[in-house]
């Protein structure tokens, strides 16, 4: 099984949905969980992080943990077509331990529609 | 501020060569992480280097080596390459090791032939 598992999409939708981007994990020892964007040709760019379980919210993005679950979501309110990218979901360990490596997800192409 | 940059952009090698790629991080930073990323294992940490010692490191064999000068700078070498080795390889940097907010350069696309 691997570490951290996203549905690769790709993912359609018109302007102005609510988008909805999960991943899921298997190593509890997770406690850092990011979600980057990246454009094509360009590199990863971070959007949020959370630590532990709960939610986050940053303007039209709002980050979810579910510890017992394994499990995160990036929501995004009234996409817009320059949300259209790559969506990485990315985690690690705490700093305390051997292995505190970001583990990412193999991403989600979305694409926002005029 | 200038970002992480990365050189060279593209790079096109044959197989059993070796290839060098270099990182300048952000001003300021000190930690330097090196990632190769494909479409079928996307995302993959390769290293980490901090105050010119590596401090973590990835499941990659021992033909990808790096390192980190006393001015941050990184470079990342891969030996005797292999056409698996095609990727495009990411550098970021951070203020600190372990450090939640890396920024990443646009990456190197190597093609190995």
């Amino acid at each position: 099984q691997k570490e951290v598992e996203q549905d690769p999409g790709p993912l359609s939708v018109p302007e102005g949905a609510i988008v909805s981007l999960n991943c899921t994990y298997s190593n509890s020892a997770f406690q850092y969980f990011m979600w980057y964007r990246q454009y094509s040709r360009k590199g990863p760019e971070l959007l949020m992080y959370t630590y532990s379980s709960g939610n986050k919210e940053d303007g039209r993005f709002t980050a979810q943990v579910d510890k017992s679950s394994k499990y995160i979501s990036l929501f995004i309110r009234d996409s817009q077509p320059s949300d259209s990218a790559t969506y990485l979901c990315a985690m690690r360990e705490d700093s305390g331990g051997s292995n505190y490596k970001l583990t990412f997800g193999k991403g989600t192409l979305l694409t926002v529609n005029p | 501020k200038a970002g992480v940059t990365q050189t060279p952009r593209y790079l096109i090698k044959t197989r059993g060569q070796q290839v060098t790629l270099s990182c300048s991080p952000i001003s300021g930073h000190r930690s330097v992480s090196w990632y190769q990323q494909t479409p079928g294992q996307g995302l993959q940490f390769l290293f980490e280097y901090f105050s010119e010692t590596q401090r973590n490191k990835g499941n990659f064999p021992g033909r990808f080596s790096g390192r980190q000068f006393s001015n941050s700078r990184s470079e990342m070498n891969v030996s005797t390459l292999e056409l698996g080795d095609s990727a495009l390889y990411l550098c970021a940097s951070s203020l600190r090791l372990a450090w939640n907010e890396q920024f990443f350069g646009p990456g190197t696309r190597l093609t190995v032939l």
